[in-house]
This record gives C-alpha cells, structure tokens and sequence, in this order.
C-alpha cells in the first residue's frame, strides 16, 4: 500500500510569512499534484510535477519534486490570508501499473491570521 | 474549463433511507471516482470507474453502491444510511492515461439523523 505523509498537519501564521509544507512517502510516483481545498468546497488543483527534481512557480508558491519521485514540498511566500486552505498531495501511478488511483496525504490545514 | 457537478451540496437524511448522490462532468474523461471527507482521515475512496457498467471496490466499499450507466454521470447509492455516514462526499474524474489529475465537484455534505 501506498501512503503517502503531509508534514505539518496543522500550521497557523501570521500574513507576511513564508512557509514550507512537505509531503513524503516510501513509494515512487509517476507524478505529484498539490491541490487546495477551501471549506466546503472541492479541491482544486493547483500543479502538477512531473520530473525528478522539478521545480513549478505559481505566483507565490513555489512547488518541488524530489529527484527520486518519492517527495514533494510547497514553499509558500510571503502568505495572504486568501492562502488560508487545506492543502492536499496526491501521488499518480505509473501508466500501465494497473491503477488509475492517485495516493493523497491527509492534507495540511494552513490558517494565514491577517 | 472542466466541469464536474453534484446534485446537491447539502443533505439531510434518516437512518435507513435510500439516498443517491449524482455526479456529471462534461469533459468526456473515462474514470470517475467517489470519496468520502471526514476530519483527520483524509479523503477516503469508495468505489471508482473506468468505463461505462465497469465499477471497482475501492478502499471502503461497505454500505455504499454505485451506477454508471453513462459515461458523464456517475451515481453512489446509500442503500440504507447510517449516522456513520454523515460526511463529505466528493466526486472527481479524470482522463484515463498521462498524470491522472483529478477534477472534483463542489462535494455534498451528508447528514444522517
């Protein structure tokens, strides 16, 4: 089984601070994806890395793939209260492993206090 | 943009009741999945499909079945809810080869009484 683990679970900052959010696992990944998810709603997915030791910018955030597709972290900058979210990490299978399933982390809920 | 909808957003059921929850997206993707939500557990997949009639069990099948008889619309099917069943339910779907990113709905919050 696959798993996959957000580290902080839980992380409350003042607006202005940066931030780094990871996400580790044992497991190889064909491909990693950050989604956020405001409350009551769905998540919505913010990237996707693809490459061992990718780096993707979003405005402010700043996402990265370990070289050996088993990690990934999100740097935050400078952050806004509308960063205020649950932010989730899923891992994709490889095409042809029989899968279509993506392994998500249980998410770090970030609360930006303006 | 793709588009995934839900039938409702909030629900309110009793014990025992016979509940669907719809799900239709408009980007023609062949998989479609069901989670569930609940603090601290994460999101939690229930049954998914990869095809039209096709279904698989997923990680907590139990209490739960589900329909697809076309290919945009994906139903899950509370046979006879439980207040354990009082969550979050979220539909994605996502095309059937390359990264696998997923689409979800806005979600429906369940409750059982």
């Amino acid at each position: 089984t696959q798993l996959l683990e957000q580290s902080p679970q839980f992380l409350s900052i003042q607006e202005g601070e940066n931030l780094t959010v990871y996400c580790n696992s044992s497991s190889v990944f064909s491909s990693l994806q950050w989604y956020r998810q405001e409350p009551g709603e769905g998540p919505v997915l913010l990237v996707t890395v693809v490459t061992g030791g990718e780096v993707k910018k979003l405005k402010r955030l700043t996402f990265q793939f370990g070289d050996a597709r088993k990690d990934s972290s999100l740097h935050i900058t400078a952050a806004q209260p509308g960063d205020t979210g649950l932010y989730l990490c899923a891992g994709a299978p490889f095409y042809g492993a029989g899968s279509y399933q993506l392994t998500f982390g249980k998410g770090t809920k970030l609360s930006v206090i303006p | 943009d793709v588009k995934v909808t839900q039938s409702s957003r909030y629900l309110v059921k009793r014990t025992g009741e016979k509940v669907f929850l719809e799900c239709v997206q408009d980007m023609d993707h062949e998989n479609m999945f069901w989670y569930r939500q609940d603090p601290g557990l994460g999101l939690r997949l229930i049954y998914f499909s990869y095809d039209v009639k096709m279904k698989e069990k997923g990680d907590i099948p139990e209490g739960y079945s589900v329909s697809r008889e076309k290919k945009e619309r994906f139903s899950l099917i509370l046979e006879s809810a439980s207040t354990n069943q009082t969550s979050m339910y979220l539909c994605a779907s996502t095309v059937l080869a390359g990264v696998y990113e997923q689409y979800f709905g806005p979600g429906t919050r369940l409750t059982v009484t």
